[in-house]
């Protein structure tokens, strides 16, 4: 069956950088695109952007251009979700996600989640 | 950019009776709508694609139904564990949620 697993909870102080793994099994990894999208504490989802790992095309939303970065290592079936120059709203938990088909289709298949917190 | 709007942000409702919940886009998605039910720190659990089409695995009193900026998600008899918050999501274009409806117990 399709899993998604993600690396561990993290704190971090204002300006660094986070890296977040989210390890996929159970499916051909380069043949559905890999989606981000964040929480905010108490707060809606919201979405961050998407990597092919077929050929490594990504989109970001435009709030997080310039900050985001998303890859993946094929050799290990695992994507990547670096977000830098943090700041106190990015406080968040943040998913991986896979469609359900590939195609036109919603994320159905979901990573645990990551809890990233920024504080001084 | 697509706005995605839920009504109501909260709903009222006796376990047993049925719960209407309703989100709107701010231009047409066509059936390109997707429905998900959160539970407390875990991740969203699609419900509903396509505007109507059942998930794998989910029971048959949930429900969807529109298309294009009108959508509707139908909880036919609400049980213990359907008491929690839902998310209608666009992926027309550039993807969106919505704010969220929290169903709590009357």
């Amino acid at each position: 069956q399709v899993q998604l697993v993600q690396s561990g909870a993290e704190v971090k102080k204002p300006g660094a950088s986070v890296k977040v793994s989210c390890k996929a099994s159970g499916y051909t990894f380069h043949n559905y695109d890999i989606t981000w999208v964040r929480q905010a504490p108490g707060q809606g989802l919201e979405w961050m952007g998407w990597i092919s790992p077929y050929n490594g095309y990504t989109n970001y939303a435009q709030n997080l251009q310039g900050r985001v970065t998303m890859t993946t290592d094929p050799s290990t079936s695992t994507a990547y979700m670096e977000l830098r120059s943090l700041r106190s709203d990015d406080t968040a938990v943040y998913f991986c996600a896979r469609v359900i088909y590939d195609g036109t289709y919603p994320p159905g298949h979901w990573g645990q989640g990551t809890l990233v917190t920024v504080s001084s | 950019e697509i706005v995605m709007t839920q009504s109501p942000a909260t709903l009222s409702v006796s376990p047993g009776e049925r719960a209407t919940l309703s989100c709107r886009a701010s231009q047409s998605v066509s059936s390109n709508l997707a429905w998900y039910q959160q539970k407390p720190g875990q991740a969203p659990r699609l419900l509903i694609y396509g505007a109507s089409t059942r998930a794998t695995g989910i029971p048959a009193r949930f429900s969807g139904s529109g298309s294009g900026t009108e959508f509707t998600l139908t909880i036919s008899s609400l049980q213990s564990e359907d008491f929690v918050v839902y998310y209608c999501q666009q992926y027309n274009n550039w993807p969106a949620f919505g704010g969220g409806t929290k169903v709590e117990i009357k």
